[in-house]
């Protein structure tokens, strides 16, 4: 029974380079959310997918960062033209079928975004 | 708006003795819910617990126990006869029960358990 997996666990990236950080959630869930970490911080919610469909992205940075989760295949974080300041901790979580904020959320064991 | 407190940003204890880990969280929702998780050093976090805002029953499990408190909008933790390996950030969350709604993290509380 895998959990939510997360790759790469370690990315680093020159400024100005496009990180993709994948997720794929608990087998079953259809309910995808990212949380960014940064250091020495809690987590900050950033977006809620469910398949095909952003539901909340009121965390998400406006600029440069996007976020997927297709009918097919993992979950997506993307983050152009990195900066300096998006270095952090990005976990991904997934809960099952309802997503209304009662379910519990189980996390990934994220991915460490360094930028150089 | 949500908002959730950890008023204790490290935490030290030496092996064996009892430690309560504080969370004190803000919601104008009549039905949210509360969750417990732990970082360890090597940085997943650990689902601990789920409680509902109806539920003030207390909880144990093995050597964790929750106190729920409305009254107090308070949602302790407390480790009896701490082990080294309790060592760890731990995080308290707030969920309304809104469609997509996120969850609210606590800043987190370092717990170091000494041998």
């Amino acid at each position: 029974n895998a959990g939510v997996m997360q790759n790469p666990r370690h990315l680093v990236r020159r400024r100005g380079q496009e990180a993709r950080l994948r997720c794929s959630p608990v087998k079953g869930h259809s309910h995808v959310y990212w949380y960014r970490q940064l250091p020495e911080e809690g987590l900050k919610f950033m977006v809620y997918l469910q398949k095909e469909n952003i539901i909340d992205e009121s965390g998400m940075p406006k600029e440069r960062f996007s976020a997927e989760f297709p009918k097919e295949g993992p979950s997506i974080l993307r983050i152009q033209q990195v900066v300096r300041g998006d270095s952090a901790a990005y976990f991904c979580a997934s809960s099952p079928s309802t997503g209304w904020g009662t379910d519990t959320q189980y996390f990934g064991p994220g991915t460490r975004l360094t930028v150089l | 708006a949500q908002k959730v407190t950890q008023a204790q940003t490290e935490i030290s204890v030496v092996e064996k003795e009892d430690v309560t880990l504080d969370c004190v969280y803000e919601t104008r929702d009549t039905t949210y819910y509360l969750f417990w998780y732990k970082q360890p050093p090597s940085g997943e976090l650990v689902f601990l617990i789920r409680r509902n805002s109806f539920d003030e029953q207390n909880e144990i499990s093995g050597r964790y126990s929750w106190n729920f408190q409305k009254s107090t909008s308070s949602f302790n933790f407390t480790i009896t006869a701490s082990q080294v390996v309790d060592s760890a950030v731990y995080f308290c969350a707030l969920s309304e029960n809104n469609y997509g709604q996120n969850f609210v993290f606590g800043p987190g509380t370092r717990l170091s358990v000494l041998p």
